[in-house]
This record gives structure tokens, sequence and C-alpha cells, in this order.
């Protein structure tokens, strides 16, 4: 299984609701990203988790909120977002010690409304 | 000055074209290079990984790293119409948790 599966495809929400994003991925890496992406431009590095542990938050304000429940899950609450927040949200993962090739999911597309 | 350019094109050539698609970077620590594809609202898909100066070939794809002049290039040999998408070459150094972009450069490879 070489996948990273990303759950929902698509998503709407409005500025009050919160939602979450879900990623999975079973080929035992052990670093896992969240990446935001804008029409015509390149990913955006979010938040880095290694070992299950949060080790880098890109200065992403706090109406993203995420979360690694184990090795192979990792899930990005969302609360109070505003428009400019609608973008392709992608989740990656790499073996751990960061020297390999990233992994991305096909995303979550999301717009707030 | 970016850490990392790359052409945003677009670039449009007739089936069956030698592409060549490239990125300077100017950050010396840089000794991972990678080539994703991205089509149409979906996530970017790892074509080549290279690791230091020299080539790489993956079938119609050859991926070239020249450290010396902080440039690399992908060439895509007998292109398809299936290869019409973005290009994003990526970087990062040495045990460095961040990969950094180039802005992409948009392909289409007419029938």
């Amino acid at each position: 299984d070489t996948e990273v599966t990303q759950t929902p495809k698509h998503l709407v929400m409005g500025m009050t609701n919160k939602k979450s994003l879900k990623c999975e991925q079973h080929m035992g890496h052990r670093a896992m990203y969240w990446y935001k992406q804008k029409a015509k431009k390149p990913p955006e590095l979010m938040f880095v988790y290694s070992y299950e542990k949060l080790s880098i938050n890109e200065s992403v304000p706090s109406r993203f909120s995420p979360e690694c429940p184990n090795s192979s899950l990792l899930n990005l609450h969302l609360h109070a977002l505003q428009p400019e927040d609608s973008a392709l949200y992608l989740c990656a993962s790499s073996q751990a010690g960061f020297n390999y090739g990233y992994t991305f999911g096909s995303g979550t597309r999301l717009t707030v409304v | 000055q970016k850490e990392v350019e790359q052409d945003p094109g677009p670039l449009s050539v007739p089936e069956g074209a030698i592409v060549s698609l490239n990125c300077t970077y100017s950050n010396s620590a840089f000794q991972y290079f990678m080539w994703y594809r991205q089509y149409s609202r979906k996530g970017p898909e790892l074509l080549m990984y290279t690791y230091s100066s020299g080539n790489k070939e993956d079938g119609r794809f050859t991926a070239q790293v020249d450290k010396s002049s902080k440039y690399i290039s992908l060439f895509i040999r007998d292109s398809q119409p299936s290869d019409s998408a973005t290009y994003l070459c990526a970087m990062k150094g040495q045990g460095a948790q961040k990969l950094v972009f180039g802005q992409g450069t948009r392909l289409t490879i007419n029938p």
C-alpha cells in the first residue's frame, strides 16, 4: 500500500462551523505533513509531525489545529475559518529522517462560505 | 530572491517532443532534489528523487542535477498528451523537515 488517503475530498463549511480533515497512510512512514495549496501556487507547509510529535508549526493561525493520534493518522481540525482559507489541503508522509521523497494524498478541496 | 526559481510557463509542445523543465536554486545546502507532477485538482505525485549531482533515468523521464551550477532539470522523452500537468521541482537539505518548492511549470502536450 503506497497511498496517502484523505477524506473528505470536498468540504464546504460556514465560518462558524467546526470540521475535521483526515489523513491516513499505511506505509510505515513516521513523518507526516499538512500543506495548503492555493490555485496556481506551490504547496505551502503548515505543520510537520515526526514520530507523532509536532515538530514544525509554520506560524499557522490557531483556527487550524493539527492532531496525530497514532503513526498512521493525521487530522486537521478547523474552526471559525475565513473565506481566504479556501484552498486545497494536502497531507503528505515520508520515512523518518526526512531524507526521502514525500508521498502526497489527493487533497481535500475546502470552500469556506 | 526566491530560494528556488522555476519558470511558470505555460509551456506548450507537440506530442512526441522532448521536454526540458528546469529549476535554479541559491541554497548550497540543498542535497535532495525531487520532481512532482500535479494534475488539475489532484495532489502532487513524486516522479523523480535524486541525491546530489548526476543523472537518474526512469522510463521516459530523466532527472539531472548540477550542484556546481545550482541547476536541476527534468527531461521528458516522447511526450504524450497524458503528460500535460503542472511540474513542480522541490528540494531540501540534509535532515531538513521543510521541502522548498519551485513555482511549478504548466505543461501542455498537444496531440
